[in-house]
Protein backbone atom coordinates (compact mmCIF):
# COMPACT_ATOMS: atom_id res chain seq x y z
CA UNK A 1 0.00 0.00 0.00
CA UNK A 2 0.84 3.69 -0.46
CA UNK A 3 1.59 6.38 2.33
CA UNK A 4 2.49 9.96 2.36
CA UNK A 5 3.99 11.65 5.46
CA UNK A 6 4.49 15.22 5.22
CA UNK A 7 7.15 16.24 7.78
CA UNK A 8 5.53 19.60 9.14
CA UNK A 9 1.96 20.13 9.99
CA UNK A 10 2.91 24.32 9.77
CA UNK A 11 5.74 26.17 8.62
CA UNK A 12 5.50 29.95 9.48
CA UNK A 13 7.68 31.95 7.19
CA UNK A 14 8.56 35.39 6.26
CA UNK A 15 7.77 37.08 3.51
CA UNK A 16 10.61 36.91 0.44
CA UNK A 17 12.31 34.18 2.66
CA UNK A 18 13.21 30.62 0.82
CA UNK A 19 10.85 27.71 1.85
CA UNK A 20 10.75 23.94 1.73
CA UNK A 21 7.34 22.13 2.43
CA UNK A 22 8.99 18.04 2.88
CA UNK A 23 7.24 15.30 1.60
CA UNK A 24 7.75 11.08 1.91
CA UNK A 25 6.46 8.65 0.24
CA UNK A 26 6.40 4.53 0.71
CA UNK A 27 5.22 2.63 -2.14
CA UNK A 28 6.63 -0.93 -3.19
CA UNK A 29 5.89 0.03 -6.82
CA UNK A 30 6.44 3.16 -8.96
CA UNK A 31 4.46 5.97 -8.29
CA UNK A 32 3.04 10.02 -10.12
CA UNK A 33 3.70 12.77 -7.43
CA UNK A 34 2.06 15.72 -6.90
CA UNK A 35 1.55 19.28 -5.22
CA UNK A 36 -1.72 20.80 -4.21
CA UNK A 37 -2.35 24.28 -3.10
CA UNK A 38 -5.63 25.09 -1.20
CA UNK A 39 -6.22 28.27 -0.33
CA UNK A 40 -9.22 29.42 2.07
CA UNK A 41 -12.64 28.12 1.54
CA UNK A 42 -11.45 26.64 -1.70
CA UNK A 43 -10.80 23.21 -3.35
CA UNK A 44 -7.49 21.78 -4.16
CA UNK A 45 -5.35 22.63 -7.41
CA UNK A 46 -2.93 21.44 -8.57
CA UNK A 47 0.45 23.34 -8.32
CA UNK A 48 3.08 20.27 -10.40
CA UNK A 49 3.22 16.42 -11.08
CA UNK A 50 6.45 14.09 -11.25
CA UNK A 51 5.34 11.49 -13.89
CA UNK A 52 8.85 10.24 -15.54
CA UNK A 53 11.96 11.70 -16.86
CA UNK A 54 13.87 14.61 -15.04
CA UNK A 55 13.27 15.09 -11.30
CA UNK A 56 13.09 18.57 -11.23
CA UNK A 57 9.89 19.78 -11.57
CA UNK A 58 8.43 23.09 -12.02
CA UNK A 59 5.14 23.93 -11.44
CA UNK A 60 2.93 27.19 -11.12
CA UNK A 61 3.62 30.77 -9.16
CA UNK A 62 7.33 30.05 -9.06
CA UNK A 63 6.85 26.61 -6.79
CA UNK A 64 9.57 23.45 -7.61
CA UNK A 65 9.57 20.26 -6.42
CA UNK A 66 12.60 17.51 -6.59
CA UNK A 67 12.19 14.17 -6.62
CA UNK A 68 14.41 11.76 -5.04
CA UNK A 69 13.91 8.03 -5.58
CA UNK A 70 17.04 7.12 -3.04
CA UNK A 71 15.16 8.96 -0.40
CA UNK A 72 11.30 8.23 -1.79
CA UNK A 73 11.22 12.24 -0.95
CA UNK A 74 9.65 14.82 -3.11
CA UNK A 75 10.05 18.48 -1.32
CA UNK A 76 8.55 21.50 -2.38
CA UNK A 77 10.73 24.77 -2.54
CA UNK A 78 10.41 28.70 -2.74
CA UNK A 79 13.27 30.70 -3.17
CA UNK A 80 11.01 33.64 -2.21
CA UNK A 81 7.64 33.65 -0.83
CA UNK A 82 4.90 35.99 -0.94
CA UNK A 83 2.11 36.76 1.33
CA UNK A 84 -0.39 35.26 -1.02
CA UNK A 85 1.11 31.70 -1.16
CA UNK A 86 -0.25 31.10 2.69
CA UNK A 87 -2.43 28.44 2.32
CA UNK A 88 -2.53 24.40 2.90
CA UNK A 89 -0.30 22.33 0.77
CA UNK A 90 -0.94 18.64 0.22
CA UNK A 91 1.70 16.04 -1.30
CA UNK A 92 -0.14 13.13 -3.41
CA UNK A 93 1.05 9.88 -4.74
CA UNK A 94 -0.97 7.25 -7.12
CA UNK A 95 0.05 4.02 -9.04
CA UNK A 96 1.14 4.66 -12.45
CA UNK A 97 0.37 1.78 -13.70
CA UNK A 98 -3.39 2.45 -14.05
CA UNK A 99 -6.31 3.40 -11.77
CA UNK A 100 -6.65 6.84 -10.28
CA UNK A 101 -7.03 6.12 -7.01
CA UNK A 102 -4.60 9.42 -5.14
CA UNK A 103 -3.67 9.08 -1.50
CA UNK A 104 -3.07 12.43 0.24
CA UNK A 105 -1.18 13.68 2.58
CA UNK A 106 -1.98 15.44 6.16
CA UNK A 107 -0.77 18.92 4.70
CA UNK A 108 1.14 21.62 5.49
CA UNK A 109 -0.38 25.35 6.27
CA UNK A 110 1.84 27.80 5.14
CA UNK A 111 1.87 30.62 6.66
CA UNK A 112 3.83 33.67 5.45
CA UNK A 113 4.20 37.31 7.50
CA UNK A 114 5.31 40.52 6.58
CA UNK B 1 -15.72 25.37 -18.71
CA UNK B 2 -17.07 26.25 -15.55
CA UNK B 3 -15.00 24.04 -13.50
CA UNK B 4 -16.55 21.33 -11.24
CA UNK B 5 -19.77 22.33 -9.46
CA UNK B 6 -21.01 21.29 -6.45
CA UNK B 7 -24.27 22.33 -4.68
CA UNK B 8 -25.08 23.43 -2.17
CA UNK B 9 -22.13 25.06 -0.93
CA UNK B 10 -23.52 25.04 2.76
CA UNK B 11 -25.35 22.35 4.48
CA UNK B 12 -27.28 22.91 7.70
CA UNK B 13 -28.84 20.11 9.10
CA UNK B 14 -30.11 18.04 12.24
CA UNK B 15 -29.13 14.76 13.46
CA UNK B 16 -30.91 12.05 11.40
CA UNK B 17 -31.80 13.71 8.34
CA UNK B 18 -31.20 12.97 4.96
CA UNK B 19 -28.38 14.92 3.34
CA UNK B 20 -27.74 15.25 -0.62
CA UNK B 21 -24.90 16.63 -1.77
CA UNK B 22 -24.35 16.95 -5.90
CA UNK B 23 -21.66 17.24 -8.41
CA UNK B 24 -21.22 18.04 -12.11
CA UNK B 25 -18.06 16.93 -13.06
CA UNK B 26 -16.22 19.19 -16.48
CA UNK B 27 -17.74 18.08 -19.15
CA UNK B 28 -15.40 15.56 -21.19
CA UNK B 29 -14.00 13.77 -17.78
CA UNK B 30 -14.66 10.31 -17.65
CA UNK B 31 -13.23 9.60 -13.52
CA UNK B 32 -15.18 11.42 -10.67
CA UNK B 33 -14.40 11.33 -7.03
CA UNK B 34 -15.84 12.44 -3.91
CA UNK B 35 -13.52 13.42 -0.91
CA UNK B 36 -14.08 14.41 2.65
CA UNK B 37 -12.05 16.59 4.88
CA UNK B 38 -11.81 16.81 8.40
CA UNK B 39 -9.18 18.40 10.29
CA UNK B 40 -8.65 15.04 12.51
CA UNK B 41 -8.75 13.08 9.13
CA UNK B 42 -7.59 15.33 6.42
CA UNK B 43 -8.26 14.41 2.96
CA UNK B 44 -10.66 10.90 2.22
CA UNK B 45 -10.98 9.88 -0.50
CA UNK B 46 -14.81 8.27 -0.28
CA UNK B 47 -15.49 6.33 -3.24
CA UNK B 48 -14.37 6.96 -7.55
CA UNK B 49 -16.28 6.22 -10.74
CA UNK B 50 -15.02 5.26 -13.99
CA UNK B 51 -17.67 5.92 -17.02
CA UNK B 52 -20.36 6.41 -14.38
CA UNK B 53 -19.70 2.72 -12.65
CA UNK B 54 -18.11 3.04 -9.36
CA UNK B 55 -15.04 1.42 -9.26
CA UNK B 56 -13.98 1.61 -5.41
CA UNK B 57 -15.79 2.53 -2.60
CA UNK B 58 -13.68 0.70 -0.02
CA UNK B 59 -13.34 4.77 1.67
CA UNK B 60 -17.56 5.09 2.58
CA UNK B 61 -18.03 5.40 5.75
CA UNK B 62 -20.57 2.77 6.24
CA UNK B 63 -23.86 2.21 5.06
CA UNK B 64 -25.30 5.31 5.98
CA UNK B 65 -23.58 6.97 2.77
CA UNK B 66 -24.08 5.93 -0.96
CA UNK B 67 -23.13 7.74 -4.35
CA UNK B 68 -24.75 7.79 -7.67
CA UNK B 69 -23.70 8.82 -11.23
CA UNK B 70 -26.58 8.62 -13.39
CA UNK B 71 -25.00 9.96 -16.10
CA UNK B 72 -21.71 11.63 -17.27
CA UNK B 73 -22.86 15.02 -16.21
CA UNK B 74 -23.98 13.74 -12.61
CA UNK B 75 -23.64 12.50 -9.43
CA UNK B 76 -24.63 12.64 -5.78
CA UNK B 77 -23.50 11.59 -2.40
CA UNK B 78 -26.07 11.12 0.09
CA UNK B 79 -25.98 10.21 3.94
CA UNK B 80 -29.17 8.73 5.34
CA UNK B 81 -29.23 9.23 8.27
CA UNK B 82 -26.88 11.87 9.31
CA UNK B 83 -24.91 12.14 12.15
CA UNK B 84 -22.53 14.97 13.77
CA UNK B 85 -19.40 13.18 12.91
CA UNK B 86 -20.66 13.89 9.57
CA UNK B 87 -19.47 17.68 9.45
CA UNK B 88 -17.01 17.93 7.11
CA UNK B 89 -16.23 19.77 3.78
CA UNK B 90 -17.08 17.42 1.14
CA UNK B 91 -15.32 17.39 -2.21
CA UNK B 92 -15.97 16.30 -5.67
CA UNK B 93 -13.14 16.18 -8.44
CA UNK B 94 -13.13 14.69 -12.34
CA UNK B 95 -10.38 13.70 -14.47
CA UNK B 96 -9.30 12.47 -17.88
CA UNK B 97 -7.37 10.23 -18.97
CA UNK B 98 -5.59 10.81 -22.51
CA UNK B 99 -2.13 9.45 -22.75
CA UNK B 100 -1.34 9.11 -19.18
CA UNK B 101 -2.06 10.07 -16.02
CA UNK B 102 -3.70 13.51 -15.54
CA UNK B 103 -4.15 15.70 -12.41
CA UNK B 104 -7.56 16.05 -10.72
CA UNK B 105 -9.66 19.37 -10.79
CA UNK B 106 -11.90 20.16 -7.71
CA UNK B 107 -14.65 21.46 -7.24
CA UNK B 108 -15.09 24.15 -4.29
CA UNK B 109 -16.61 21.88 -2.05
CA UNK B 110 -19.96 21.22 0.02
CA UNK B 111 -19.56 22.19 4.26
CA UNK B 112 -21.64 20.03 5.86
CA UNK B 113 -22.71 21.05 9.26
CA UNK B 114 -24.74 18.39 11.04
CA UNK B 115 -26.05 19.42 14.74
Amino acid sequence: AQSVTQLDSQVPVFEEAPVELRCNYSSSVSVYLFWYVQYPNQGLQLLLKYLSGSTLVKGINGFEAEFNKSQTSFHLRKPSVHISDTAEYFCAVSLNTGGFKTIFGAGTRLFVKA
Amino acid sequence: DAGVIQSPRHEVTEMGQEVTLRCKPISGHDYLFWYRQTMMRGLELLIYFNNNVPIDDSGMPEDRFSAKMPNASFSTLKIQPSEPRDSAVYFCASTHRTGGFNEQFFGPGTRLTVL
